[in-house]
């Protein structure tokens, strides 16, 4: 699976949109771009993922570059429950299963 | 939905002893993970099931180690005999399988070997 790049820490404040961005420059065609976060003292908790196509749900959005060689996580509007460690993987899926590598992730602070 | 349902949420044991750590996956997901994170390596990978058949052990630390799926709705990850560098948050997680599905996690087990 192609490694991924990530700051190690970013700050947002309460209510404004956090922006976490990873760069994965040697990602194959077939591999998908995975978010998770983990909230401390819990497990980690998917929250999005996508091929090439920008993605959202209710808890995120997923902006993908025309390239696919980057890719950023926004959270519309930040609250202080969102402070975790977010995590940025890409994998492909084979035949016998699949595994996903956490790396050491961005821990976001949200501030008041 | 519960959830994938782990237990113990903690444990304490005196080095040499045996652990067991349980875990309940998601009814109807057919991979089950197994995960260790401490303060220094972070999140490490043990070992996968896929429709209850182990896939990759790679990440299984020793002999020591060792884990079982013998249905699909029940996974166990032993340690034998223990150690203090074991003590660790042990997560276990499963997943529907196929392309572009993500995990389900549990709470936990926090094993502490003293």
């Amino acid at each position: 699976d192609a490694k991924t790049t990530q700051p190690t820490s970013m700050d947002c404040a309460e209510g404004r949109a956090a922006n976490l961005p990873c760069n994965h420059s040697t990602i194959s065609g077939n591999e998908y771009v995975y978010w998770y976060r983990q909230i401390h003292s819990q497990g980690p908790q998917y929250i999005i993922h996508g091929l090439k196509n920008n993605e959202t749900n209710e808890m995120a959005s997923l902006i993908i570059t025309e390239d696919r060689k980057s890719s950023t996580l926004i959270l519309p509007h930040a609250t202080l429950r969102d402070t975790a460690v977010y995590y940025c993987i890409v994998r492909a899926p084979n035949t016998g299963g699949f595994k996903t590598i956490f790396g050491a992730g961005t821990r976001l602070f949200v501030k008041a | 939905d519960a959830g994938v349902i782990q237990s113990p949420r903690h444990e304490v044991t005196e080095m040499g002893q045996e652990v067991t750590l349980r875990c309940k996956p998601i009814s109807g997901h057919n991979s089950l993970f197994w995960y260790r994170q401490t303060m220094m390596r972070g999140l490490e990978l043990l070992i996968y099931f896929n429709n209850n058949v182990p896939i990759d052990d790679s990440g299984m630390p020793e002999d020591r180690f060792s884990a079982k799926m013998p249905n699909a709705s029940f996974s166990t990850l032993k340690i034998q005999p223990s150690e203090p560098r074991d003590s660790a948050v042990y997560f276990c997680a499963s997943s529907t399988g196929g392309k572009g599905y993500g995990y389900t996690f549990g709470s936990g087990t926090r094993l502490t070997v003293v």
